[in-house]
C-alpha cells in the first residue's frame, strides 16, 4: 500500500515571499501520479499542480512549482510571491498509474499561514 | 461547465439513524469517488464509482454503502450512525476511468455531524 507524508503541520510565510511544501511517499509502483490540492476555510479541494512520475521535467503553474525527486521519493512544493489568498490547507496526493481508478491516498496536510 | 455539486451541505443527525448523501458530477464525469475527512483521520478514501459499477472500496465497515445512477450521480449512504461518523464528506469526479492522467475535481463538501 501507498503512503504519503507531509511532516509539516504548519508552515508560515510572508507575503511576497517563497515557501516549500515538504512530501515524502512511499510505493513500490514505477508509474504514478503525484498531486498538491489546496483546501481554503471554504473546505473546497482545489487542485494546484500535477506531475507524472514519468516525466523526469518538474511541474509548473504559475506561482506555483514542484521539485519532484522520484529517487528519493518527494514531491516537494514551491509557492513564489506568496500571496494572502495562499493561505489554506495543502495537501500532498498519490494515485497509482499501474491500476484503474480515481482512488486518491493523501498525506495528512500542511496549514499555511501568510502573514501580511 | 457547472462544478461537482453536493446536497445536503449541513446535516445533523442522531445515532443510530441513517443518511443519505448526494453527489452530481461535473457534466460528462463517469468517475466519482468519496472521501471522508475528519481531524483525526484525515482524509481517507471511501469508494470509487463508474459506469454504476463500485470499482474501488476503502477500508470502511458495511454500514457505508453508495451507488450511482444512469446519469453518472452518486449517493451515499450511512447506517445506524456512530458518533465517529461526524465528518466532512467529499466528492469528486472525473472524466473517465482507467489510468488517464486526467484530474479529480471535488465538490464542496457535506458537513455532517452526529449527535
Amino acid at each position: 500500500a501507498q503512503t504519503v507524508t507531509q511532516s509539516q503541520p504548519e508552515m508560515s510565510v510572508q507575503e511576497a515571499e517563497t515557501v516549500t511544501l515538504s512530501c515524502t511517499y512511499d510505493t513500490s509502483e514505477s508509474d504514478y501520479y503525484l498531486f498538491w490540492y489546496k483546501q481554503p476555510p471554504s473546505r473546497q479541494m482545489i487542485l494546484v499542480i500535477r506531475q507524472e512520475a514519468y516525466k523526469q521535467q518538474n511541474a509548473t503553474e504559475n506561482r506555483f512549482s514542484v521539485n519532484f525527486q522520484k529517487a528519493a521519493k518527494s514531491f516537494s512544493l514551491k509557492i513564489s510571491d506568496s500571496q494572502l489568498g495562499d493561505a489554506a490547507m495543502y495537501f500532498c496526493a498519490y494515485r497509482s498509474k499501474e491500476t484503474s481508478g480515481s482512488r486518491l491516498t493523501f498525506g495528512e496536510g500542511t496549514q499555511l499561514t501568510v502573514n501580511p | 461547465k457547472a462544478g461537482v455539486t453536493q446536497t445536503p451541505r449541513y446535516l445533523i443527525k442522531t445515532r443510530g439513524q441513517q443518511v443519505t448523501l448526494s453527489c452530481s458530477p461535473i457534466s460528462g464525469h463517469r468517475s466519482v469517488s468519496w472521501y471522508q475527512q475528519t481531524p483525526g483521520q484525515g482524509l481517507q478514501f471511501l469508494f470509487e464509482y463508474f459506469s454504476e459499477t463500485q470499482r474501488n472500496k476503502g477500508n470502511f465497515p458495511g454500514r457505508f454503502s453508495g451507488r450511482q445512477f444512469s446519469n453518472s450521480r452518486s449517493e451515499m449512504n450511512v447506517s445506524t450512525l456512530e458518533l465517529g461518523d461526524s465528518a466532512l464528506y467529499l466528492c469528486a469526479s472525473r472524466p473517465n476511468q482507467g489510468k488517464s492522467p486526467k484530474t479529480q475535481y471535488f465538490g464542496p463538501g457535506t458537513r455532517l455531524l452526529v449527535l
